[in-house]
């Protein structure tokens, strides 16, 4: 009964591969998003989904791409991994069209980058 | 573009004392929601507590309850009776509503650590 789920919550790669992080939530949300923690525990926004279109795009480099192939799912490819890359990273959803304005999060997936 | 402080990195409390841990916001928006999230060692992160900048009295929640001051921009959290599971690092978080879109912005956090 996860509400909101990411695998994998580990991922070991080398420099200059491409992989990706899935995200799904099962409660009825109509946004996701993902964001990035550092190793000084920053949470920075990177992308979020109303509805699968793009409303909000910080400035990360294009390498990132968020990929929703329907409401319940928010994934997140990387090409070319850097060794900055590592952190943590979450996925999270929220409800505003039905006023639920607070995100859950998922379980993060520590991503290293070697 | 919209700030949250979080002046205190570290902070510690004794068992079944109380702490407060300290928020400020810089926006010119009047429609807009605060919370906290805590993260423990676990690294998941939850929900605390939520407030409504347009009501003027203080979220609670069993243990935790907030003082927003909305005109001083202060949303400070208060833990009473703390208990050895509330140590874990706690992120103050400010929601804007706007055109485009609602946005989050996080504090830095305080990390704090209950002593038994």
């Amino acid at each position: 009964d996860t509400a909101v789920s990411q695998t994998p919550k580990y991922l070991v790669t080398q420099m200059g591969n491409d992989k990706s992080i899935k995200c799904e939530q099962n409660l009825g949300h109509d946004t996701m998003y993902w964001y990035k923690q550092d190793s000084k525990k920053f949470l920075k926004i990177m992308f979020s989904y109303n509805n699968k279109e793009l409303i909000i795009n910080e400035t990360v480099p294009n390498r990132f791409s968020p990929k929703s192939p329907d409401k319940a799912h928010l994934n997140l490819h990387i090409n070319s991994l850097e060794l900055g890359d590592s952190a943590v990273y979450f996925c999270a959803s929220s409800h505003p069209s039905g006023g639920i304005y607070e995100q859950y999060f998922g379980p993060g997936t520590r991503l290293t980058v070697t | 573009a919209q700030t949250v402080t979080q002046s205190q990195p570290e902070m510690s409390v004794q068992e079944a004392e109380t702490v407060t841990l300290s928020c400020t916001y810089d926006t010119s928006e009047n429609n807009y929601y605060l919370f906290w999230y805590k993260q423990p060692p676990s690294r998941q992160m939850i929900l605390v507590i939520r407030q409504e900048a347009y009501k003027q009295q203080n979220a609670t929640e069993n243990r935790f309850s907030v003082n927003f001051q909305k005109a001083a921009k202060s949303f400070s959290l208060k833990i009473s009776d703390s208990q050895l599971g509330d140590t874990a690092m706690y992120f103050c978080a400010f929601m804007g509503r706007w055109n485009t879109g609602n946005q989050f912005y996080f504090g830095t956090g305080t990390s704090l650590t209950v002593i038994p």
